[in-house]
């Protein structure tokens, strides 16, 4: 399965900062999705980011608040901008591997927001 | 959208007991339904997963089954054991590659000696 990593593992910081995740895999992959899990709660998908276009975001998330790049087909990065505390969560990030595998998940990112 | 639903929230089983979990999902062009598992502080790990052309699928102790018609699937446990505590996630997806997972609310399994 395709190997990812994800950094940094966790950060805190102050309000109205941003914070950049970067997501690094192993392998060429085409789709690379970016989730946020809330304290206790499930994996809410965040966007889908496609080497070469722009992200496609899911409804109550915008480019403003999480803007993503995606250079080339094996890194991608998240910044959630203009930090409150309602954006403390672990952010991961994930690729479908194929196969056997499915989709796998980089280690998260923890965040609290102070 | 896809929408799926996930019971029960958390589940206390004896070791040895088995455990089920049930998901329903509303999208009837889904055609793929994996499971994770994650242990606190952890990243979800695929357990087992099953697409919409199998009804039932077995690994060792975990399975699967699929009822497309009334849009359920769960997830089943034989002879559960401590290791097996954790959060549960089932999830859809129309596709696999290019589309994405759409996850329930998570089961909490906790496993007692």
């Amino acid at each position: 399965s395709a190997v990812i990593s994800q950094k940094p593992s966790r950060d805190i910081c102050q309000r109205g900062t941003s914070l950049t995740i970067q997501c690094q895999v192993d392998s060429q992959v085409t789709m690379m999705f970016w989730y946020r899990q809330q304290p206790g709660q499930s994996l809410t998908l965040i966007a889908t980011a496609n080497q070469g276009s722009e992200a496609t975001y899911e409804s109550g998330f915008v480019i403003d608040k999480f803007p993503i790049s995606r250079p080339n087909l094996t890194f991608s990065t998240l910044t959630v901008s203009n930090l409150s505390p309602e954006d403390s969560s672990i952010y991961l990030c994930s690729v479908d591997t194929g196969g056997y595998y499915g989709y796998t998940f980089g280690s998260g990112t923890r965040l609290t927001v102070v | 959208g896809e929408n799926v639903e996930q019971h029960p929230s958390t589940l206390s089983v004896q070791e040895g007991d088995s455990a089920v979990i049930k998901c329903t999902y509303s999208d009837s062009a889904s055609n793929y339904f994996p499971w994770y598992k994650q242990e606190l502080g952890k990243r979800p790990q695929l357990i087992i997963d099953i697409r919409s052309n199998v009804g039932e699928k077995k690994d060792q102790r975990i399975a699967v089954t699929l009822n497309k018609t009334a849009k359920h699937f769960s997830l089943h446990i034989t002879e559960t054991q401590p290791e097996d505590s954790a959060v549960y996630f089932c999830a859809a997806s129309t596709d696999t590659g290019f589309q994405k997972l759409v996850f329930g609310t998570g089961t909490r399994l906790l496993v007692s000696p």
